[in-house]
């Protein structure tokens, strides 16, 4: 039931681009993205409702496909500030989120 | 606004202690998450509430761990006895309704049993 993401980490030159997946074996209701620098909390990113829609946050920005129970995030000319664990949380019916296991991003100077 | 309060932010205790993690959540907030964050599994969902009320404890890992929900501000996650595998990063967190709204998490409590 646990989400799958890949890659597992990612080490980029600042200004770089990046894509994390995130794919469910169930139907999805919705996707959330939150992301964790080391010793803090997860912080959210955005949601991503059924439908297919694609969201943008700055220079982060997320896709969902329902059909293929997949969302991917995409970072665009990453910056240091980028730098941490991303989660994907999946919401198979409207109320608990499963996290996956987190992609590792490093961003480098 | 003041976002979601958990204490202690750290706590080390001997095997075989009771363990009580505290929170309160973001006022207004009806829904409330607990979850335990290790390097091996990752966030993990304990048990979450609605309006005070428990509705999914699937993820207690066994009965050595209870939580309570009392009223709307606060919430307690108690382990007893504890174990060193127990040892993690508890993290609470609310919502303002129980789906598509982004979960407000606590700085955690860094629990080590010895």
């Amino acid at each position: 039931q646990q989400p799958v993401q890949s890659p597992q980490a990612v080490i980029l030159r600042e200004g770089e681009d990046a894509v994390i997946n995130c794919s469910s074996s169930k139907a999805l209701y919705s996707v959330h993205w939150y992301r964790q620098k080391h010793g803090e909390a997860p912080v959210f990113l955005m949601i991503l409702l059924k439908g297919g829609e694609q969201k943008g946050h700055e220079k982060i920005s997320a896709s969902f496909n329902e059909k293929k129970q997949q969302s991917s995030l995409y970072l665009t000319a990453s910056q240091l500030s980028y730098s941490g664990t991303y989660f994907c949380g999946t919401e198979i019916r409207d109320d608990k989120i499963i996290f996956g296991k987190g992609t590792r991003l490093h961003i480098l100077p | 606004d003041a976002g979601v309060i958990q204490s202690p932010r750290h706590e080390v205790t001997e095997m075989g202690q009771e363990v009580t993690l505290r929170c309160k959540p973001i006022s207004g907030h009806n829904s409330l998450f607990w979850y335990r964050q290790t390097m091996m599994r990752g966030l993990e969902l304990l048990i979450y509430f609605n309006n005070n009320v428990p509705i999914d404890d699937s993820g207690m890992p066994e009965d050595r761990f209870s939580a309570k929900m009392p009223n709307a501000s606060f919430s307690t996650l108690k382990i007893q006895p504890s174990e060193p595998r127990d040892s993690a990063v508890y993290f609470c967190a609310s919502t303002p309704a129980r789906s598509n709204q982004p979960q407000h998490f606590g700085d955690g409590t860094r629990l080590s049993i010895l």
